[in-house]
């Protein structure tokens, strides 16, 4: 059974730092990797995805890399704001399981506080 | 804004009562699936659809009854709900296994059983 963790549960810097966000999962036979975002009571924002063929995935201030073969992912939050503030999930697509299209397993999150 | 919208956004319901919530999405996905965000717990899938047709159950009690008329409105209905089953609830649709599989939420339906 794929297992995701995210470690730290939580996070707190100082703004204008960089900052690393891991992931590990158990099974490395995956589709795909997706970072989301979500702020306190809302929903998930998708922020970036990489597909399994690929090792990373840029998008202004934040990179996402992937080595299945070591089971870890990582986000890379560049020159950090306040604004970034937010709770991060990573979700994977299971290439192995055997039910629908898409079904996404999530980590627990890793709580990110950005100081001013 | 993700181009899933869900309604309500907040709900208070007794134990007893029956309500419904809604998702739309007019990204041309065809699958949608709902999902259940409990406090200290990893976001858990409830059910998917594909193409308006239920393939997933995730051994959801029988008090949570989905309906997808078609691929761009899912409902979940409720009835006889416990207290335990105060979370966020969460649709999200996908593309195509071609197009990546992308997922997108809506904002998600802050439930609160009394």
């Amino acid at each position: 059974k794929q297992e995701v963790t995210q470690i730290p549960a939580a996070l707190s810097v100082p703004e204008g730092e960089n900052l690393v966000l891991n992931c590990s999962f158990t099974d490395s036979a995956i589709y795909n990797l997706q970072w989301f975002r979500q702020d306190p009571g809302k929903g998930l924002t998708s922020l970036l995805l990489i597909q399994s063929s690929q090792r990373e995935q840029t998008s202004g201030r934040l990179n996402a890399s992937l080595d299945k073969s070591s089971g870890r992912s990582t986000l890379y939050i560049a020159a950090s704001q306040p604004g970034d503030s937010a709770t991060y999930l990573c979700a994977l697509t299971n290439m192995n399981y055997g039910g629908s299209q898409g079904n996404l397993i999530f980590g627990k999150g890793t709580k990110l506080s950005v100081k001013p | 804004e993700t181009g899933v919208t869900q309604t309500p956004r907040h709900l208070v319901m007794g134990m007893t009562n029956k309500k419904s919530l809604k998702c739309e999405q007019h990204l041309g996905h065809n699958a949608m699936y709902w999902y259940k965000q409990s406090a200290k717990k990893p976001l858990e899938l409830m059910f998917v659809y594909n193409f308006k047709e239920q393939t997933e159950n995730n051994s959801v009690p029988s008090r949570f009854s989905p309906e997808c008329p078609n691929s761009s409105h899912l409902f979940l209905h409720l009835h006889t709900l416990q207290p335990e089953d105060s979370a966020l609830y969460l649709c999200a649709s996908s593309s195509a296994p071609g197009q990546g599989w992308a997922a997108f939420f809506g904002q998600g339906t802050r439930l609160t059983v009394v």
